[in-house]
């Protein structure tokens, strides 16, 4: 059974560069979560995804957007990097519907902006 | 969300219990508590989640207390592959068990387990 993954692993921009990171959810989920962590701090929630749709959305500004596919994998975007947007970028799927809404992490792409 | 508190570091040696306290003392009644733990250069990964019971599975206990203020994980032999972050989360589940939610992360306790 094929967990969360995520591609590329690693990613080097310079500033005002775009780019694209892409995961594709465990065998079964329907919902996809993005996160943004920061060396050195928790994951931040960016927004996550159902029945193609955002459904939330945390603090994050509109240079970062994003799109779910039929399948349910997902694509992050982001505008005009910063070099503040230098972190591990993570997704995590889930299944609406299951009662705890577990939430099943990738192992992240390392974005470095230069 | 209800915001928690939690040390930012801990140390036990292993095979010991490992007790991860949390203080989430503004948590409202349908608020679950939650933990996951990220181990180096990986993904987090869920461990346990409570209402208001204690639980216990395969990977740990979760105590919460009876005023449900604050909780702990314990981890009942740890080895030192349970070296990691450690993140309690209070989070809503909506109506029917269902949650579009998204998970706050706090700093974490970061659990060193030695030889």
């Amino acid at each position: 059974d094929a967990g969360v993954t995520q591609s590329p692993t690693h990613l080097i921009k310079t500033r005002g560069q775009q780019v694209t990171l892409r995961c594709s959810p465990k065998s079964g989920h329907d919902t996809v979560s993005w996160y943004q962590q920061a060396l050195g701090q928790g994951p931040q929630f960016i927004f996550q995804y159902y029945e193609e749709e955002e459904r939330q959305r945390g603090n994050f500004p509109d240079r970062f957007s994003g799109h779910q596919f039929p399948n349910y994998s997902s694509e992050l975007n982001v505008n005009a990097l910063l070099l503040g947007d230098s972190a591990l970028y993570l997704c995590a799927s889930s299944l609406v519907g299951r009662n705890y809404n577990e939430q099943f992490f990738g192992p992240g792409t390392r974005l470095t902006v230069l | 969300d209800a915001k928690t508190t939690q040390p930012p570091s801990m140390d036990c040696a292993e095979g010991r219990a490992a007790n991860l306290p949390c203080n989430h003392s503004t948590i409202s009644g349908n608020e679950y508590v939650y933990w996951y733990r990220q181990i180096h250069s990986q993904g987090p990964q869920y461990i346990i989640h409570g209402l208001k019971n204690n639980e216990t599975n395969e990977m740990a206990s979760l105590i919460i207390t009876e005023d449900r203020k604050s909780s702990t994980l314990i981890l009942p032999h740890a080895t030192l592959r349970d070296t990691a972050v450690y993140y309690c989360i209070v989070r809503v589940l909506n109506a029917g068990g269902t949650s579009y939610g998204k998970l706050t992360f706090g700093q974490g306790t970061i659990l060193t387990v030695h030889p």
